[in-house]
């Protein structure tokens, strides 16, 4: 079955250092990513997609992803964290017309 | 442009309660989702919908029982509410297309609690 992991349930940087989510996907055939950003009682906003070309993919707010196809990978990154950058962060897969998500990141900025 | 609206957003129900959750959406459409969100778990698919008078079942679809009459209203209901459905539901639609449009859009949730 098509199935998405986010390695880090938790993780905490400080505001300014880089950052890095981890988002790996098992499905057979090429497949269409997602990166979704959820501050706290809100929805889901959309940061990025990957369906084919460049692998490194440019979205909202200064974060970038990169599809490594050999390490089933879709890692999230960001070059300088701010305190807004706070929140829960979903990776997630197009399966047909359906979209399977991780089991999400929190993400915590020290000042 | 309002997207897709959830009503209600928040409601408490007693156990055994019956309630249903709306969806709308002006977008035109064609698919739409019903997800429950629960920490630590991420968006779970409970019940999507590829068109007017069409639905299908998801990864958790126990409990509920959902209707698309028209095409832009997709309602999630439950029989009989049980504490192990306080959750966050969200709503989502797409449309078809060329693959570049892809784009799912949210509603804001409900935030339902059964006590």
């Amino acid at each position: 079955a098509q199935s998405v992991t986010q390695p880090d349930i938790h993780i905490t940087v400080s505001e300014g250092a880089s950052l890095e989510l981890r988002c790996n996907y098992s499905y057979g055939a090429t497949p269409y990513l997602f990166w979704y950003v959820q501050s706290p009682g809100q929805g889901l906003q959309l940061l990025l997609k990957y369906f084919s070309g460049d692998t490194l993919v440019q979205g909202i707010k200064g974060f970038e992803a990169e599809f490594k196809r050999s390490q089933s990978s879709f890692n999230l990154r960001k070059p300088s964290v701010h305190w807004s950058d706070a929140a829960e962060y979903f990776c997630a897969v197009g399966v047909g017309d359906k979209l399977v998500f991780g089991a999400g990141t929190i993400l915590r900025v020290k000042s | 442009n309002a997207g897709v609206t959830q009503t209600p957003k928040f409601r408490v129900l007693k156990t055994g309660q019956s309630m249903t959750l709306l969806c709308a959406q002006d977008m035109n459409h064609e698919y739409m989702y019903w997800y429950r969100q629960d920490p630590g778990m991420g968006l779970r698919l409970i019940h999507y919908s590829v068109g007017e008078g069409t639905t299908a079942k998801g990864e958790v679809p126990d409990g509920y029982n959902v209707s698309r009459l028209k095409k832009q209203n997709f309602l999630l209901g439950l029989e009989s509410a049980a504490p192990s459905q306080t959750s966050v539901y969200f709503c989502a639609s797409k449309g078809v297309g060329a693959i570049t449009n892809y784009g799912y859009t949210f509603g804001s949730g409900t935030r339902l609690t059964v006590v």
